[in-house]
């Protein structure tokens, strides 16, 4: 079976730096990605990691342990347009699966 | 102008009625996804397809139906034996580590 864990709600302030965490137990593992979603919208792809460590994207990073079952998505100097929640998902690697979290709302603090 | 499109964007159907929506993407992507999500809940799948001519179910497919006969286009079916239609639709194609949503279909059944 598949298992994704990420916490339901978070806040933040305004400029500073907040960690999203998602751990994932999966029967088959290929790779991680993250979406952010905007309320009443459809999500938008952020990052895909396949390997162990952490990928930067300007304001935004992701990283994995796969020994871990484990990855963050790192959103450096929060604007208030970073109100949104956050989607981990996982890819199976025998059955092309893409399975989600439950989302973290973020909300951003001036 | 390449990219993942859902048609239409809100949707009323009264109980009883199949309804049929519409995927289509010219990414080249070989994966397609669909997706059902209720408010304040995370992406839960119902359908996903590798390849032409092939599909399997996902966690939620009871009440739906899909085919796959181009590689461009994944409708679905929401089928009169659903029992709760009423949600957010979101449909994804994937190649290798890139994975896109189109912009959604929100189905309302009266």
């Amino acid at each position: 079976g598949q298992n994704i864990d990420q916490p339901t709600e978070m806040t933040a302030t305004e400029g500073a730096i907040v960690q999203i965490n998602c751990t994932y137990q999966t029967s088959g593992f290929n790779g991680l990605f993250w979406y952010q979603q905007h309320a009443g919208e459809a999500p938008t792809f952020l990052s895909y990691n396949v390997l162990d460590g952490l990928e930067e994207k300007g304001r935004f990073s992701s990283f994995l342990s796969r020994s871990k079952g484990y990855s963050y998505l790192l959103l450096k100097e929060l604007q208030m347009k970073d109100s949104a929640s956050y989607l981990c998902a996982s890819l199976g690697n025998r059955d092309d699966k893409i399975i989600f979290g439950k989302g973290t709302r973020l909300h951003i603090l001036p | 102008d390449g990219g993942i499109t859902q048609s239409p964007k809100y949707l009323f159907r009264k109980e009883g009625q199949n309804v049929t929506l519409s995927c289509e993407q010219n990414l080249n992507h070989d994966a397609m996804y669909w997706y059902r999500q209720d408010p304040g809940q995370g992406l839960r799948l119902i359908y996903y397809s590798q390849i032409v001519n092939d599909f399997q179910k996902g966690d939620i497919a009871e009440g739906y139906s899909v085919s796959r006969e181009k590689k461009e286009s994944f409708p679905l079916t929401v089928t009169s034996a659903q029992k709760n239609p009423t949600a957010f639709y979101l449909c994804a194609s994937r190649l290798g580590g890139q994975a896109f949503f189109g912009q959604g279909t929100r189905l309302t059944v009266v």
